[in-house]
């Protein structure tokens, strides 16, 4: 079967560095996408990754490991209105997004 | 990035009665787009794809005959919701792709039925 997981909760401090894993199995891999989604919004897209690497976009970075089925979304310098939901999506053989169950971050002052 | 709107954002209907929600692509076209639902503290659950000038392809589980979708134009495509329950309360979003290597979404329905 398909199988995407990500930690249910974290809890992270103003100003510090949280890292979020994503660990998955799918049927082949056509990339992998950050979200973020605020409580009763739509997701918004972060990054996507389709190489082995670290991509970064200013404070938010992604790493993905294709031999591990391991990527993580790694978020700076955090802010209060990084509060949110961070949803992992990996797309598959058939193009199909498989999304994970996402993350709550919680951001303490 | 490109703009897709849904609307309305929020509704509240009667058992029984028909909802009908609009997902636009408002600045390029869009030959696919993908309707989904959340539900409280869940993943996206992808309901069904939607083809310009065709039918759409529903996910194992979802009534077709429940949840219609019309994808009349490259711009335009709807999801109605027939008869709907209690149980059909939830969050429904549509995306739509520009490029390969990104999604955008509308802003969502909360739909309520009482």
């Amino acid at each position: 079967g398909q199988n995407i997981d990500q930690p249910t909760e974290m809890t992270a401090t103003e100003g510090a560095i949280v890292q979020i894993n994503c660990t998955y199995q799918t049927s082949g891999f056509n990339g992998l996408f950050w979200y973020q989604q605020h409580a009763g919004e739509a997701p918004t897209f972060l990054s996507y990754n389709v190489l082995d690497g670290l991509e970064e976009k200013g404070r938010f970075s992604s790493f993905l490991s294709r031999s591990k089925g391991y990527s993580y979304l790694l978020l700076k310098e955090l802010q209060m209105k990084d509060s949110a939901s961070y949803l992992c999506a990996v797309r598959d053989t058939n193009y199909q997004l498989i999304w994970g169950a996402g993350t709550k971050l919680i951001i303490k002052p | 990035g490109a703009v897709v709107s849904q609307h309305p954002s929020r509704v509240i209907c009667k058992s029984g009665t028909s909802v009908k929600i609009e997902c636009r692509s408002l600045d390029f076209q869009a030959t696919t787009m993908f309707w989904y639902r959340q539900f409280p503290k869940q993943s996206l659950m992808l309901m069904a794809t939607s083809n310009e000038g065709s039918k759409a392809t529903y996910e194992q589980g979802v009534e077709k005959d429940k949840f219609l979708i019309n994808h009349a134009s490259l711009t335009l495509s709807t999801l109605t919701v027939t008869s709907a329950h209690p149980e059909d309360s939830s969050f429904y979003i549509c995306s739509a792709s520009v490029t390969d290597t990104e999604a955008f979404f509308g802003q969502g329905t909360r739909l309520t039925v009482v």
